[in-house]
């Protein structure tokens, strides 16, 4: 079973449009962290966050935690064509354990 | 180097052969982890380093993996008899303390075929 469920799985859209992905879980997270991976690379981080109902902006980009800890959001606004890429989330359970990924949302952005 | 560096960056092998894939972390950084990407997945965690010694090996899959850090800088992963379900990207990432909400930097991976 997978600890942390994202969804959609794959997403295409047009330039200048809006979308929000989800990471959902059963369990509680410690914290929670956003990955981005493009092919042939590894995941770069995006942004972490500790505490439930924290909401983070970078840019365009909106990220928020569940007030349970449970699950989180990613909104992009006006999406571009370099917002392309595989989005992961990424929880630990506790301080000390390692990261658990989820399968992770396949973004299409196009022109 | 500036960030991870993963050698080789791909490996094809035969079923039954021994291979192993070398990680070469961020100076400085005490903490170095090993996860595993199949296609159309998210990085699956197979073991994790503080320094010298395994903190945490409950994510590799049987006794045919195993990966060492004996200077707790450079680790390499060993998979003795490979099988064809082994055929991924071996991703190794560092963190600076190992703390959960430290940010991983990744290399770009090593990608196994076993034929």
């Amino acid at each position: 079973t997978q600890l942390l469920e994202q969804s959609p799985q794959f997403l295409s859209i047009q330039e200048g449009e809006n979308l929000t992905v989800y990471c959902n879980s059963s369990s509680v997270f410690s914290s929670l962290q956003w990955y981005r991976q493009e092919p042939g690379e590894g995941p770069v981080l995006l942004v972490t966050v500790v505490t439930g109902g924290e909401v983070k902006k970078l840019k365009r980009l909106t990220f928020q935690f569940g007030d349970a800890r449970k699950d989180s959001s990613l909104h992009i606004t006006a999406a571009q064509p370099g917002d392309t890429g595989l989005y992961l989330c990424a929880g630990a359970l506790t301080g000390n354990t390692p990261l658990v990924f989820g399968k992770g949302t396949r973004l299409s952005v196009i022109a | 180097g500036a960030g991870v560096s993963q050698t080789p960056s791909n490996k094809v092998t035969e079923k039954g052969k021994y291979v192993e894939l070398r990680c070469d972390p961020i100076s400085g950084h005490t903490a170095l982890y090993w996860y595993r990407q199949s296609l159309g997945q998210g990085p699956e965690f197979l073991i994790y380093f503080q320094g010298t010694g395994a903190a945490d090996d409950s994510g590799l899959p049987n006794d045919r993996f195993f990966a060492v850090r004996p200077e707790g800088s450079v680790s390499t992963l060993k998979i003795q008899r490979t099988e064809r379900g082994d055929s991924a990207v071996y991703l190794c990432a560092s963190s600076l303390y190992g703390s959960s909400t430290g940010e991983l930097f990744f290399g770009e991976g090593s990608r196994l075929t076993v034929l």
